[in-house]
């Protein structure tokens, strides 16, 4: 069975300029997660799919971050503008059921140099 | 929101011998209680999980304990080995995941 796959692996961009994400979950696992991991601390959840509706986007920073799930399936993370802060890893997770009870598959990640 | 802290933050141990990893919760409402490990260039792995309803749950060479009334749970690994190195997050779920800062664990040959 294929993983959740992530592309970029690595992206490196100037402060202010612009960056998008992609993840596709495992096939037939209708939650779908973003977390944020900067370097010595754990997962922080950025927003969460359940098919294409979102359930939680409480912790984006929607001034700047954006996220979309088209089709129930693939999904893509903006940054716009980026700020220095947001260098960190961009983990896409996604599971079968539709609360955190469950295991979470996670990709290998898309590491965001911000300078 | 959940508050959870781990400890310790770096652990070396010899290999063959056992290690702790802790961690407290803040929200008693939270009744989910899973590890993951975190390999170098790799995504969280689920290891082991609790539920609120059991005080421990053991999975081969990993154990994991919960003491609800306290707020705090464990991870033992016991007969270390070496690709038991790796990066360990615990986490609480209070509508959704939070977690652990990690705890990085080097295995001595």
């Amino acid at each position: 069975e294929a993983g959740v796959a992530q592309s970029p692996r690595y992206k490196i961009i100037e402060k202010r300029q612009s960056v998008a994400f992609w993840c596709n979950p495992i096939s037939g696992h209708a939650t779908l997660y973003w977390y944020q991991q900067i370097l010595g601390q754990g997962p922080k959840l950025l927003i969460q799919f359940q098919n294409n509706g979102v359930v939680d986007d409480s912790q984006l920073p929607k001034d700047r971050f954006s996220a979309e799930r088209l089709k129930g399936v693939d999904s893509t993370l903006k940054i716009q503008p980026a700020k220095l802060e947001d260098s960190a890893v961009y983990l896409c997770a996604s599971s079968l059921v539709p609360d955190y009870t469950g295991e979470l598959f996670f990709g290998e990640g898309s590491r965001l140099t911000v300078l | 929101g959940e508050n959870v802290e781990q400890h310790p933050s770096t652990l070396s141990v010899q290999e063959g011998d056992s290690a702790v990893i802790k961690c407290t919760y803040s929200d008693s409402a939270s009744n989910y209680f899973p590890w993951y490990k975190q390999e170098l260039g790799k995504g969280p792995q689920l290891i082991i999980d609790i539920r609120s309803n059991v005080g421990e749950k053991k999975d081969q060479r990993i154990a994991v304990t919960l003491n609800k009334t306290a707020k705090h749970f464990s991870l033992h690994i016991t007969e270390t080995q070496p690709e038991d190195s790796a990066v360990y997050f615990c986490a609480a779920d209070d509508e959704k995941l939070t977690f652990g800062t990690g705890t990085r664990l080097t295995i001595i040959p």
